[in-house]
């Protein structure tokens, strides 16, 4: 089956304390980004890359870190987590060429004390 | 810069009834892509509609339907005869070339549904 697959999907964490947010594709696609989405405010995107150790900085990339090593693979960094970092985070990919649509994973909720 | 508006915070609908969801955007790019999400209450996000700026055709799928107008910038999106598992939060976004490659989403704040029995 054709997914985005993010770990954990819930996690309460402390101020501080390095975390990494994973997320996965198996649908061989060239572009994946990184979401977080905050009442009144939508989604909005933090980092994207466009291929293997291409990354970029989306909206609002502060706070946090991505690589990109493998096709599939696209974690998110929190090295010094803050309570402003509390939030649901959204990982997404879609194939590169023409625009489709993006498949997203299924949210990590996130609570930073 | 691209931007996208959705108004409505919260609709509420008795199940039955016709519910129109607005979005309003703003990009300078003639070629652009825009978008509809469906939330529901698991968290998920899930992809409904995708048009691009050339095509100004609507399109219905079952219940809903959508209402491209470039004149007017709106790409407006209506539940026919509501049910209770249309309770969501809907997302419109936006992507075009000029401004971000199409590398990025650009979403609304999101409309809020509910439909009660």
């Amino acid at each position: 089956e054709a997914q985005v697959t993010q770990n954990p999907r819930y996690l309460i964490t402390v101020t501080g304390k390095k975390l990494t947010v994973t997320c996965s594709q198996n649908m061989n696609h060239e572009y994946m980004s990184w979401y977080r989405q905050d009442p009144g405010l939508g989604l909005r995107q933090i980092y994207y890359s466009m291929n293997v150790e291409v990354t970029d900085k989306g909206d609002v990339p502060e706070g946090y870190k991505v690589s990109r090593k493998e096709k599939r693979n696209f974690p998110l960094i929190l090295e010094s987590p803050s309570p402003n970092q509390t939030s649901l985070y959204f990982c997404a990919s879609r194939p590169g060429g023409r625009l489709t649509e993006a498949f997203f994973g299924q949210g990590t909720r996130l609570t930073v004390v | 810069a691209q931007k996208v508006t959705q108004a409505q915070t919260e609709i509420s609908v008795v199940e039955k009834e016709d519910v129109t969801l607005d979005c309003v955007y703003e990009t300078r790019d003639t070629t652009y892509y825009l978008f509809w999400y469906k939330q529901p209450p698991s968290g998920e996000l899930v992809f409904l509609i995708r048009r691009n700026s050339f095509d100004e055709q609507n399109e219905i799928s079952g219940r809903y339907s959508w209402n491209f107008q470039k004149s007017t910038s709106s790409f407006n999106f209506t539940i026919t005869a509501s049910q209770v598992v249309d309770s969501a939060v809907y997302f419109c976004a936006l992507s075009d070339a000029m401004n971000t490659g199409f590398q990025k989403l650009v979403f609304g704040t999101g409309t809020r549904l509910l439909v009660s029995p």
